[in-house]
């Protein structure tokens, strides 16, 4: 089946500094990926989705200089988190669909990043 | 929008019994319903999905069930093993894209040896 890498699965760092997450789909390739947040024993929430290409379309409440994307490939995001404090924390996962399937068909995802924020 | 509902939020069986875990959603045009498996520190693992034309669908030990009507889904395990036990989210997403993608609450399942 289809692979979504992601690195580092864990990182630990002191407030402000930054953080970079990169998510890879390793055989195929993905227009669009997308970018999750999620809690201790809470759903995943999604922050953003990452465009090949073109800017990055963040949901309400996400700011968008705080978590920097960079979509420069059809197999590659990345997310920054930038100048992170300790409310950073959390678990970060991206998802990427094939872009040769249907706009709702298939969705993989990452084995997600552990952000702790000291 | 889209509004997914899970029950139970935790589950617990003996080895061998069936687990089933629910979910409604309320917005018509969600058309594709995937579950995902995930485990401790992991990313979510799909493990079965089914399309709103489908009533049903089964892979070996699982299975999905969907009620249009009704709006709900349910996915079915049946001869539970230990490595079953995980969080189960269901999800219900609209034929625009998965940016609508909406989650369920997650179901926790624990199964005894």
């Amino acid at each position: 089946g289809a692979v979504v890498s992601q690195h580092p699965s864990r990182v630990i760092c002191k407030s402000g500094t930054s953080v970079k997450i990169e998510c890879r789909s390793l055989d195929f390739q993905a227009t669009t990926m997308f970018w999750y947040r999620q809690f201790p024993k809470q759903s995943l929430m999604l922050m953003a989705t990452s465009n090949e290409g073109s800017k990055a379309t963040y949901e309400q409440g996400v700011e968008k200089d705080k978590f920097l994307i960079n979509h420069a490939s059809l197999t590659l995001s990345t997310l920054t988190v930038t100048s992170a404090h300790p409310e950073d924390s959390s678990f970060y996962i991206c998802s990427a669909a094939p872009t040769t399937v249907a706009t709702n068909e298939k969705l993989f995802f990452g084995s997600g990043t552990q952000l702790s924020v000291l | 929008g889209e509004n997914v509902e899970q029950h139970p939020s935790t589950l617990s069986v003996q080895e061998g019994d069936s687990a089933v875990i629910k979910c409604t959603y309320s917005d018509s045009a969600s058309n594709y319903f995937p579950w995902y498996k995930q485990e401790l520190g992991k990313g979510p693992q799909l493990i079965i999905d089914i399309r709103s034309n489908v009533g049903e669908k089964k892979d070996q030990r699982i299975a999905v069930t969907l009620n249009k009507t009704a709006k709900h889904f349910s996915l079915h395990i049946t001869e539970t093993q230990p490595e079953d036990s995980a969080v189960y989210f269901c999800a219900a997403v609209p034929n625009t894209g998965f940016q609508k993608l909406v989650f369920g609450t997650g179901t926790r399942l624990l199964v005894s040896p």
